[in-house]
């Protein structure tokens, strides 16, 4: 079967690094995606990688390793307004999205 | 405003009621999806319109009926549901055949409680 690993839940401080780790088990790859849910609000598109390596965006970087199935989300410089669930996807050979269950991201002061 | 917006928000329904989910995208994407997502739970794809024909059906109930009009509306009519259907249910669309490096763009959802 198919299968996306996340923590459940993190707790940072302001101002830190944090880094969610996401393993995944699919047929076939085409992307990994991670994407931010706060409370009550839509998931929204974080970050794609598709190649090995890391990519960059202000203080969210994404890292991917096809051969080891395994990605992360990099957060440096925390601010109070991170706390939000963060939720990791793959597409699989047939383009379906495979979701992780997501990991709740606590930001303490 | 996301591009995607969903009504109601909230919904609260007897498991006799019917009712319906509207979505419209803004974003002139060619494929719309419906999503379920419960607590702790990864998110559940329900069904998917690709250029406005259903291309999915993820072994949905029948008391579950979706219904695109068009590129740009979609709709999840509910009949006769149970209280395990509670949870928050959202739309997505994204553009599909073209660039698929941006995922998909979500609704804020409509949090449905069967009672």
């Amino acid at each position: 079967g198919q299968n996306i690993d996340q923590p459940t839940e993190m707790t940072a401080t302001e101002g830190a690094i944090v880094q969610i780790n996401c393993t995944y088990q699919t047929s076939g790859f085409n992307g990994l995606f991670w994407y931010q849910q706060h409370a009550g609000e839509a998931p929204t598109f974080l970050s794609y990688n598709v190649l090995d390596g890391l990519e960059e965006k202000g203080r969210f970087s994404s890292f991917l390793s096809r051969s080891k199935g395994y990605s992360y989300l990099l957060l440096k410089e925390l601010q109070m307004k991170d706390s939000a669930s963060y939720l990791c996807a793959v597409r699989d050979s047939n383009y379906q999205l495979i979701w992780g269950a997501g990991t709740k991201l606590i930001i303490k002061p | 405003e996301t591009g995607v917006t969903q009504t109601p928000r909230h919904l609260v329904m007897g498991m006799t009621n019917k009712k319906s989910l509207k979505c419209e995208q803004h974003l002139g994407h060619n494929a719309m999806y419906w999503y379920k997502q419960s607590a702790k739970k990864p998110l559940e794809l329900m069904f998917v319109y690709s250029l406005e024909e259903r291309v999915e059906n993820n072994s949905v109930p029948s008391r579950f009926s979706p219904e695109c009009p068009n590129s740009s509306h979609l709709f999840l009519h509910l009949h006769t549901l149970q209280p395990e259907d509670s949870a928050l249910y959202l739309c997505a669309s994204s553009q599909e055949y073209g660039d698929r490096d941006y995922g998909y763009t979500f609704g804020s959802g409509t949090r449905l409680t069967v009672v």
